[in-house]
């Protein structure tokens, strides 16, 4: 089955400690999204990719960078965790075909930070 | 900007009755509206999507909504609540181009037995 796919789904990390999380896809789109989700709240997006071209939300920190190497594989780098930054992480992937760009998430990798 | 208001962030109803979450929007075009379901420590899952076809969309697991352009409204229904379908329940708009979506600020159901 074509799907969004997000690991680990689980990540622990210390204080400062760069962590990087990844997502890839067997849909083929070429979108893909990272959004920041907190406890009881909606996702929050970071940032998004028109397929190689990198679109930053303005209030996204500069602490949080993204790569993504091929239509299928894209990675959010957070350099120096925080503990406001312990959260869920989804990914998500839409295609310009799609004249709605309905988008489609991954399972999402919840961040715990000691 | 458009935008979406979920009213009520919890809604509790019993097993077997109708569920009816809220959803109404702001956009100075049509939009596209969406519908997702989280599970615990879950992604989002597509329930179902409204592309300016039929003003009443049918999704998966017996959900259902309506668009209503005069109300500016998109609510969610299932005729009858099943213990399963206990969640988070996402409303979001998208405009007619672009990757814009928004997010509601969600709707968790309890359904009591």
């Amino acid at each position: 089955d074509a799907m969004v796919i997000q690991n680990p789904r689980y990540q622990v990390t210390q204080f400062g400690k760069p962590v990087t999380l990844s997502c890839s896809q067997t849909l083929n789109h070429n979108v893909m999204y990272w959004y920041q989700q907190k406890s009881s709240q909606a996702p929050k997006l970071l940032f998004h990719y028109y397929d190689k071209d990198f679109n930053n939300e303005a209030d996204t920190p500069d602490n949080f960078q993204s790569r993504r190497p091929n239509t299928s594989f894209c990675f959010l780098d957070i350099r120096s965790p925080g503990l406001g930054d312990a959260a869920m992480y989804l990914c998500a992937t839409s295609s310009y075909r799609d004249i709605s760009e309905t988008q489609y998430f991954g399972p999402g990798t919840r961040l715990l930070v000691l | 900007a458009q935008s979406v208001t979920q009213l009520g962030s919890h809604v509790s109803v019993s097993e077997g009755a109708l569920v009816l979450l809220r959803c109404n929007y702001s956009s100075s075009v049509p939009p596209y509206l969406f519908w997702y379901v989280q599970y615990p420590n879950q992604g989002l899952q597509l329930l179902l999507k409204y592309t300016s076809a039929a003003t009443l969309v049918k999704g998966i697991n017996g959900f259902e909504a309506e668009f209503k352009k005069s109300e500016t409204s998109f609510h969610l229904t299932k005729p009858s609540a099943h213990m399963s379908d206990a969640a988070e329940y996402f409303c979001a708009v998208s405009p007619a181009m672009g990757n814009d979506m928004r997010f509601g600020a969600g709707t968790r159901l309890t359904v009591k037995p």
